[in-house]
């Protein structure tokens, strides 16, 4: 079974502060995702990573970066959290060789 | 860009009745999956199918594609409690085929 995990379930930040969010899988998945899920607006891609340390902008990478040192660990940063950052982060991956993503638990980050 | 819309954004039926959703997208896929995804969780991928099928079934899961209308159809028959969740539909893209688009989701509930 792919196990997916994230660090936090709940997450409450103030405006402003450096934010990490982590994601660790254990299938040896080459590709990692992280989103954001929001009300109306479904799941958006904000990066996207093939290898370690290589990285790829999805769709709303604004005020986000990633980190990939090792091929298990995805980490998201909000280098300066705002309100409008208050969502639902999803974490996901992907083997090469297969089309299906495998999707943590999610972290729920409010920003205050 | 929101590739996928489905429709309806929501639907409430009683238990043992069939329940069908439906997805529209943009631009040619390579293949077109749904994903579900209980409260506050992450997604679990349901089932996929490739530009060149017409239809395919997964236990009480059918999903129709037409390719000509750029719409594909989500039919739960004999719907169960457990059931309730939220369904999204997601296409890859020809370029960059390892990210998937998402629709904004069904939200499903089932009546007991």
């Amino acid at each position: 079974d792919v196990k997916v995990t994230q660090s936090s379930r709940y997450l409450v930040k103030r405006t402003g502060e450096k934010v990490f969010l982590e994601c660790v899988q254990d299938m040896d998945h080459e590709n990692m995702f992280w989103y954001r899920q929001d009300p109306g607006l479904g799941l958006r891609l904000i990066y996207f990573s093939y290898d370690v340390k290589m990285k790829e902008k999805g769709d709303i990478p604004e005020g986000y970066s990633v980190s990939r040192e090792k091929k298990e660990r995805f980490s998201l940063i909000l280098e300066s959290a705002s309100t409008n950052q208050t969502s639902m982060y999803l974490c996901a991956t992907l083997r090469d060789t297969e089309e299906t993503q495998y999707f943590g638990p999610g972290t729920r980050l409010l920003v205050l | 860009s929101q590739q996928g819309e489905e429709d309806p954004q929501a639907l409430s039926i009683q238990e043992g009745e069939n329940a069908t959703m439906n997805c529209s997208y943009k631009t040619s896929i390579n293949n077109l999956q749904w994903y579900r995804q209980n409260s506050g969780r992450g997604l679990v991928h349901l089932i996929l199918i490739r530009s060149n099928e017409r239809e395919k079934h997964s236990g009480r899961l059918r999903v129709t594609l037409d390719t000509s209308k750029k719409s594909s159809s989500l039919l739960i028959t004999a719907s169960r409690a457990a059931d309730t969740a939220s369904y999204f539909c997601a296409t890859d893209r020809i370029q960059g085929a390892q990210k998937l688009v998402f629709g904004q989701g069904t939200r499903l509930t089932i009546n007991p």
